[in-house]
Parts: C-alpha cells; sequence; structure tokens
C-alpha cells in the first residue's frame, strides 16, 4: 500500500546536536510538507517542496533546512540554532494540482530534548 | 491574515450522543474548508472538506456545511462511537494556497 513513513517513531537530541527526521513516501507525490505540531496548536508549516532539489520555507523555517535530492524523500534537520525544538513533526505529501494542500501524513516523530 | 478559530477541548460525550464541533474562519476571498482527523500515535487523515459556500461536506457519517454568511464550518455526526475518539482539526486553503489550522479539539467518547 502506498503511503509515508516517517522515522524514527521517537528521536532525543543533546543540547547542540543537529539530528535529521527521515520522510519516504512512495505515492508518487510531487509535493512534500514539514509541519511542526505543539500541544494546543495548530500545525505549523516548517518548510514544503514542490519539485526535486527546489523547498521553500513556511511560516516557522528558523532553525531547520532540508533537501529534496529524490522524489520520494524530504529529510528535516532540525539544527542546534533551534531553542525549542521539542515536538511533534508530521511530514505531509500531496500531487501538485493540489496546490499546497497536504492530502496525506505520515504518523510523525516525537522530538524530545535530553 | 487567514486563520481558524474552533472550540477548546476537550469534549467527552458518551456514545451515540450527537457531536458538534464548531469551527469558523476569517479569510480574504473565498477558502476551501476542511476537517482532518488525527487518532491516537498517528498523523492526520483529511476526514471531509468543502470548495465553495453551500457546499455539504461529508464522510463516515460526519458532515459539516460552508456556511460563508456565519463564516462557519461546523462539524457534526449524528450518533459518535467510541471509535471516533481522536483529535479533529478545522482547516482553511488561504487566497495564496497554504493551509491555516485550527489549534485542534480533543474527543473522547466512553461507552
Amino acid at each position: 500500500d502506498g503511503g509515508i513513513t516517517q522515522s524514527p517513531k521517537y528521536l532525543f537530541r543533546k543540547e547542540g546536536q543537529n539530528v535529521t527526521l527521515s520522510c519516504e513516501q512512495n505515492l508518487n507525490h510531487d509535493a512534500m510538507y514539514w509541519y511542526r505540531q505543539d500541544p494546543g496548536q495548530g500545525l505549523r508549516l516548517i518548510y514544503y517542496s514542490q519539485i526535486v532539489n527546489d523547498f521553500q520555507k513556511g511560516d516557522i523555517a528558523e532553525g531547520y533546512s532540508v533537501s529534496r535530492e529524490k522524489k520520494e524523500s524530504f529529510p528535516l534537520t532540525v539544527t542546534s540554532a533551534q531553542k525549542n525544538p521539542t515536538a511533534f513533526y508530521l511530514c505531509a505529501s500531496s500531487i501538485l494540482r493540489q496546490g499546497r494542500q497536504p492530502q496525506h501524513f505520515g504518523d510523525g516523530t516525537r522530538l524530545s530534548i535530553l | 491574515g487567514d486563520s481558524v478559530t474552533q472550540m477548546e477541548g476537550p469534549v467527552t460525550l458518551s456514545e451515540e450522543a450527537f457531536l458538534t464541533i464548531n469551527c469558523t474562519y476569517t479569510a480574504t476571498g473565498y477558502p476551501s474548508l476542511f476537517w482532518y482527523v488525527q487518532y491516537p500515535g498517528e498523523g492526520l487523515q483529511l476526514l471531509l472538506k468543502a470548495t465553495k459556500a453551500d457546499d455539504k461536506g461529508s464522510n463516515k457519517g460526519f458532515e459539516a456545511t460552508y456556511r460563508k454568511e456565519t463564516t462557519s464550518f461546523h462539524l457534526e455526526k449524528g450518533s459518535v462511537q467510541v471509535s471516533d475518539s481522536a483529535v479533529y482539526f478545522c482547516a482553511l486553503s488561504d487566497q495564496d494556497n497554504d493551509m491555516r489550522f485550527g489549534a485542534g479539539t480533543r474527543l473522547t467518547v466512553k461507552p
């Protein structure tokens, strides 16, 4: 079955450390997204990519970086510059003609600080 | 900017009760409106959507009607089940085609 796979499910980061969250999709979707979810808040867009080797900042891109070397993969790096990284991170995808409207979501990665 | 406000939770209901989760929006133009559901430990799933005024989205017994005059998109279900326990997010697609999500409403249905 097609879908989005995020790994790991739980991740712990030490102070000053960069960590990378994986997102892979086999839906043949062109667009991919990263969202951050905090308790009591809606999802906020970190980055999105509509095509390989191209990506755009979302509302809260500071302290994060992404790459899109393959259509299937859109990893997110949480850098040491992100001072409050503890959150639930969701990857999503959509076909391009849906605009920037995510259709499918992964099951998320929960990141915590040690 | 465009935004969505949904009723604060948590909401606790008994099985077979009637559900309403309120959602209102502020937008320039005519956004598309969505409801997503997030089951425990999972990502979001699109539940239903409406793209223009007076449209009714429906799925799995849930319904929501796009009311332009009241800028609302309330989610309803006539008889909830324990398996409906989840967090429900209202969202809109703004004029730049970006999604704006509400804060989510946690629903717990007790047997």
